[in-house]
């Protein structure tokens, strides 16, 4: 059974501030994503990470996939209160047939 | 936005009782999954489909049931409904896609929430 851990669990900080949250397994992934879920809605896919040290970015979000696959962490710089909301990550192995594992998530809170 | 709905939105029922909760999309994607989100246990599988009644168990599977006879419905049905199964309920699509290493990005409807008295 693959562990996977998301840190912190929970994270309050306020506008303007930078933060990285964390994903890690003990497994190693084909691929990776993230999602972010506001209250009272579904999650939202933010990026697939695929290669190994792979970065990528999206406005104010840095993405990076663990150069052995292993672990993503996502960087959030200057953060809005338009970010708050809970991140999830959700590897995905080979042979796992279109299932995704999901992250217990970290939920953020960016005050104003 | 994905063409994802959920029906119904809120619910509340007896215990005892059967309930059908409907997702339908008008994606065409071939997979469909059935998700519970509850606090200090994030998103759990319940049951998915890899296409027209073809379907599997998740790991919280006990006490549910899955349907689907067209590509575009996907029905979860709570045989009879305990207050354990009080939780928030989630659809979701998806498709393989080339350049993603073989990842399935999913697409969430907004949600169910259902409520066990």
């Amino acid at each position: 059974t693959q562990l996977l851990e998301q840190s912190p669990q929970f994270l309050s900080i306020q506008e303007g501030e930078n933060l990285t949250v964390y994903c890690n397994s003990s497994s190693v992934f084909s691929s990776l994503q993230w999602y972010r879920q506001e209250p009272g809605e579904g999650p939202v896919l933010l990026v697939t990470v695929v290669t190994g040290g792979e970065v990528k970015k999206l406005k104010r979000l840095t993405f990076q996939f663990g150069d052995a696959r292993k672990d993503s962490s996502l960087h959030i710089t200057a953060a809005q209160p338009g970010d708050t909301g809970l991140y999830l990550c959700a590897p995905c192995g080979d042979n796992q047939g279109g299932k995704l594992i999901f992250g217990q998530g970290t939920e953020l809170s960016v005050k104003p | 936005d994905a063409g994802i709905t959920q029906s119904p939105r809120h619910k509340v029922t007896e215990t005892g009782t059967p309930v059908t909760l409907r997702c339908h999309q008008t994606e065409n994607h071939r997979y469909m999954y059935w998700y519970r989100q509850d606090p200090g246990h994030g998103l759990r599988l319940i049951h998915y489909s890899y296409g027209v009644k073809d379907t599997d168990k998740g790991e919280v599977s006990d006490g549910y049931s899955v349907s689907r006879s067209k590509t575009e419905d996907f029905l979860l049905t709570l045989e009879s409904a305990t207050s354990s199964q009080t939780s928030v309920y989630f659809c979701a699509i998806s498709e393989s896609r080339a350049g993603t290493g073989g990842s399935y990005e999913q697409y969430f409807g907004p949600g169910t929430r259902l409520t066990v008295t």
